[in-house]
């Protein structure tokens, strides 16, 4: 069972809808990112988080708007998406420091009609 | 040159076979090295960190080499519970961020 928790798993939108994904976490861990996965690629960066605080914005397309309430929260918001953003949205956490490794939630499947 | 080059396979090997994939990085100053593994429209699962002196867990081993900055990942016996994509990663100094290799995609066959 994965320790970072995703809703919802499946999210099916039209292009001029708004709706958010919730990422969670209960781990203590300080960073927290979204990432985009197209089939057969590795998941690309979007957003980082350290400490609550957006430190990583990745030349993100304004339609993504990454909030982080408290430590283990992050939502990302979607409006007037493209079909070409249907894709696996990965959330992972991780403590600060060197070494330290990031933990998957298992995803949001999202598909814009 | 790429951040984090892997080949991307598919390596097709028989059950109880041994398979080693390497994965080379670019910036000398990275410190951190990662193994993970993805199953098919699921989530990247953590496998192994790699430490310099090389670890191993059960049928798997990592190995670091800075001087040649790649880090190479062996599954011993292999098992048809083993297929799925193995992703390298590794840290980029000085930032939150981790860069990921394109994969390699392995199957066991029966």
């Amino acid at each position: 069972d994965t320790e970072v928790t995703q809703t919802p798993k499946h999210l099916v939108m039209g292009m001029t809808n708004k709706k958010s994904l919730k990422c969670e976490q209960h781990m203590g861990h300080r960073a927290m990112y979204w990432y985009k996965q197209k089939a057969k690629k590795p998941p690309e960066l979007m957003f980082v988080y350290s400490y609550e605080k957006l430190s990583i914005n990745e030349s993100v397309p304004s339609r993504f708007s990454p909030e982080c309430p408290n430590s283990s929260l992050l939502n990302l918001h979607l409006h007037a998406l493209q079909p070409e953003d249907s894709a696996l949205y990965l959330c992972a956490s991780s403590q600060t420091g060197s070494n330290q490794p990031q933990h998957f939630g298992d995803g949001t499947r999202l598909s814009i009609l | 040159r790429k951040e984090v080059e892997q080949d991307p396979g598919p390596f097709n090997v028989p059950e109880g076979a041994t398979v080693a994939f390497n994965c080379t990085y670019s910036n000398s100053a990275s410190q951190s090295f990662f193994w993970y593994r993805q199953d098919c429209r699921k989530e990247p699962k953590l496998l192994m960190s790699v430490y310099s002196s090389g670890n191993e867990d059960g049928r798997f081993t990592a190995q670091l080499n800075r001087a040649s900055q790649y880090i190479s990942l062996l599954i011993r016996d292999s098992k048809l519970s083993d297929s799925a994509t193995y992703l390298c990663v590794v840290s980029d100094p000085g930032t939150y961020k981790y860069i990921f290799g394109t994969g390699t995609r392995l199957k066991v066959l029966a």
